[in-house]
């Protein structure tokens, strides 16, 4: 199946760094979404993005759909402690009507105070 | 809050019993889905219903079973639990008639013994 490829794995930044992640894929997608998890929880969405070439914004958080549609970035500015968590981005192709997602396998974000 | 809940929350069983997990939504959507989520592996689909009756595979079915009898619910099934299956089961809904934007649930703690 399908893959993408979620850089990095995990980071460790102090409070107030910036923060970028991304997400590489071999096939093409028409949507791309980041995704925020927190210990115990389910995924919760962040961003959406639709257009190739795309820059969306969502307060300190700033995603960019690739020209190539092929990857995605996610930017957080200002880190602060409620940002830890694993962030997943997923890619979608509204093929055929399945509106399937395929999930990158997370970017663990720790912060230090 | 997209209003889904997935019951139970926890579960412990024995290989070899049945299990059924639960998710139930409020708004009406048509499509629900069906994750795994392991350490390694990220979110991997396992089966997905498009309408009442409606459903179909995903990356990870092999081991489980769907039903759909009314919109609201949709029921996973594990006929014959294995240890491989340990894992946190999550349930995600499509909403809207455009996006691929997915809703997921708290999420169900299963494990197999």
């Amino acid at each position: 199946g399908q893959q993408l490829n979620q850089s990095p794995q995990s980071m460790f930044i102090q409070e107030g760094e910036d923060v970028s992640m991304n997400c590489t894929s071999s096939s093409i997608f028409n949507t791309w979404l980041w995704y925020k998890q927190d210990p115990g929880e389910g995924p919760v969405l962040l961003i959406a993005l639709y257009k190739a070439g795309e820059l969306t914004s969502n307060g300190r958080l700033t995603a960019q759909f690739g020209i190539t549609r092929k990857d995605s970035f996610l930017n957080i500015s200002a880190s602060i402690p409620s940002d830890v968590g694993i962030y997943f981005c997923a890619g979608g192709y509204s093929g055929a009507g399945s509106y399937q997602l395929t999930f990158g396998k997370g970017t663990k974000l720790s912060v230090i105070p | 809050d997209a209003g889904i809940t997935q019951s139970p929350r926890h579960k412990v069983t024995e290989t070899g019993t049945p299990v059924t997990l639960r998710c139930h939504q409020t708004e009406n959507h048509r499509y629900m889905y069906w994750y795994r989520q392991d350490p390694g592996h990220g979110l991997r689909l396992i089966h997905y219903s498009y309408g009442v009756k409606d459903t179909d595979k995903g990356e990870v079915s092999d081991g489980y079973s769907v039903s759909r009898s009314k919109t609201e619910d949709f029921l996973l099934t594990l006929e014959s639990a294995t240890s491989s299956q340990t894992s946190v089961y999550f349930c995600a809904i499509r909403t809207g008639e455009a996006g691929n934007e997915q809703f997921f649930g708290p999420g169900t703690r299963l494990t197999v013994l």
